[in-house]
C-alpha cells in the first residue's frame, strides 16, 4: 500500500494563477482531510470528506474548493492564488470516525510570489 | 467549535531526560491522536487513543476523557526525538482538530 500520496511536492505559482492539489489514497478509507500547516505553526483544516460525494468546510476554507467524485480522491482546487496562501498542504485520510487514526501524505510545499 | 490546547509550548531538554506533553480538549470528543512531526515536516502517527493508556518503547500515552485531556510521556530522551508533538483530536461533527503542538529540542 501506498497510503496517501500528494502531488505535486512543490510549486511557485504566480498571484492569480490557479492550480489543483492532487490527493489519492489506497487503504478504502472513507473521511478525508485537507490541512494547511504555515511555518512555525499547527496544522489548520480546510475542508473535509465523509465520503464520495459529500464534503464540508473546516476552519479555513476561503479561496478554496474541494470535490470528491471517487473514495480514493480528493482533490484541493486554489482559484486566483494569493501570497497568503503560501503555505504546506497536507492531506490525510481515516477509516469512519477516524477509527484506528489518521495517516498524512508528505505534504506539498506552495509558495505564492 | 472545539478548542485544543497543548503545553508546554516549547521544551529543551538534555539527552537521557524525561517529559511529560499535555493536551486539553474543550469538549468531548470521538477520538485522540498524537503526532510527531519530524524536522523534515513529515507527520508520524505515535497513539490513537480515544482513552486508556497505550505504550510503545519509550512513549507512553493516557486519556482521560472525562476530564478531558490527554498526557504524552517520553522517557530516556534521544536527540531522534526531537520535533513538534501534535496533538489531535475528532469531535462529533467528524473534524479533526489540531492543537498548536509542543516543540521539543533534546540536547545531545
Amino acid at each position: 500500500n501506498a497510503g496517501v500520496t500528494q502531488t505535486p511536492k512543490f510549486r511557485i505559482l504566480k498571484i492569480g494563477q490557479s492550480m489543483t492539489l492532487q490527493c489519492t489514497q489506497d487503504m478504502n478509507h472513507n473521511y478525508m482531510y485537507w490541512y494547511r500547516q504555515d511555518p512555525g505553526m499547527g496544522l489548520k483544516l480546510i475542508y473535509y470528506s465523509v465520503g464520495a460525494g459529500i464534503t464540508d468546510k473546516g476552519e479555513v476554507p476561503n479561496g478554496y474548493n474541494v470535490s470528491r467524485s471517487t473514495t480514493e480522491d480528493f482533490p484541493l482546487r486554489l482559484e486566483l492564488a494569493a501570497p497568503s496562501q503560501t503555505s504546506v498542504y497536507f492531506c490525510a485520510s481515516s477509516f469512519i470516525d477516524s477509527e484506528g487514526g489518521a495517516f498524512f501524505g508528505q505534504g506539498t510545499r506552495l509558495t505564492v510570489v | 467549535g472545539i478548542q485544543v490546547e497543548q503545553s508546554p509550548p516549547d521544551l529543551i531538554l538534555q539527552e537521557g531526560a524525561n517529559s511529560t506533553l499535555r493536551c486539553n480538549f474543550s469538549d468531548s470528543v470521538n477520538n485522540l491522536q498524537w503526532f510527531h512531526q519530524n524536522p523534515w515536516g513529515q507527520l508520524i502517527n505515535l497513539f490513537y487513543i480515544p482513552s486508556g493508556t497505550k505504550q510503545n518503547g519509550r512513549l507512553s500515552a493516557t486519556t482521560v476523557a472525562t476530564e478531558r485531556y490527554s498526557l504524552l510521556y517520553i522517557s530516556s530522551s534521544q536527540t531522534t526525538d526531537s520535533g513538534v508533538y501534535f496533538c489531535a483530536v475528532e469531535a462529533w461533527d467528524d473534524k479533526i482538530i489540531f492543537g498548536k503542538g509542543t516543540r521539543l529540542h533534546i540536547l545531545p
